[in-house]
């Protein structure tokens, strides 16, 4: 499967938990952006990451939200102490980065977090 | 701050009736305008960008046009499996590179039998 591929695909936590949760981006790609969907809601921008470095973080909430790309391995986005407001589905998506001729996101099949 | 807005929310048409879906934007410097469909319990699936004014991209049934201030995706002839949520969103030009999208809230279109 060359597409982006995420999991868990469904993640059930209580209040005060962690989530984490895993993007792995298309073959050949070298960036990574997460969004979040809430019910009723279009899809946010949370993080913008390249392999070790945070491009653009602007719509992380300020706290208990965090991401990384490590140079091995798949791109975390972790939710520390979830809330009930953290329910919602969560996209990863990439693209080739710079230097390609498109900037085109390609997205995966989303994780659905449930907190109880 | 940028802004997607689509209309309308619901359509619901014939099997076979054209019709076009809106995405008004404004966007401080276009870098591209992008159409995704959603299937429920699925990901954003991509369909087409377009970058420039003036531009246009047909697929299948489908064909995406784009002025300076929206983009239309017009859908001829739809069959029952065309239904799903169909999703505009933009990209800003920055100094930095390719940026995050902004999504609208989609279009929910049901072609009936």
């Amino acid at each position: 499967n060359a597409g982006v591929m995420q999991n868990p695909r469904h993640l059930v936590r209580r209040r005060g938990q962690e989530a984490r949760l895993r993007c792995s981006p298309m073959k050949g790609h070298s960036h990574v952006y997460w969004y979040r969907q809430l019910p009723e809601e279009g899809l946010k921008f949370m993080v913008y990451l390249q392999k070790e470095n945070i491009i653009d973080e602007s719509g992380m909430p300020k706290e208990r939200f965090s991401a990384e790309f490590p140079k091995e391995g798949p791109s975390i986005l972790r939710i520390q102490q979830v809330v009930r407001g953290d329910s919602a589905a969560y996209f990863c998506a990439s693209s080739p980065g710079w230097g390609s001729s498109t900037d085109t996101q390609y997205f995966g099949p989303g994780t659905r977090l449930t907190v109880l | 701050e940028d802004q997607v807005t689509q209309s309308p929310e619901a359509l619901r048409l014939q099997e076979g009736e054209s019709s076009s879906l809106n995405c008004s934007y404004t966007v401080s410097g276009l870098r591209g305008l992008f159409w995704y469909r959603q299937d429920p319990g699925k990901g954003p699936e991509f369909l087409f960008t377009l970058y420039s004014a003036g531009e246009e991209k047909e697929k299948e049934r489908l064909k995406a046009t784009l002025t300076k201030k929206e983009s239309f995706l017009h859908i001829t002839a739809p069959k029952p499996e065309d239904s799903a949520t169909y999703l505009c969103a933009v990209q800003a030009r920055s100094g930095g590179g390719a940026d995050g999208l902004t999504f609208g809230k989609g279009t929910h279109l049901i072609i009936q039998p």
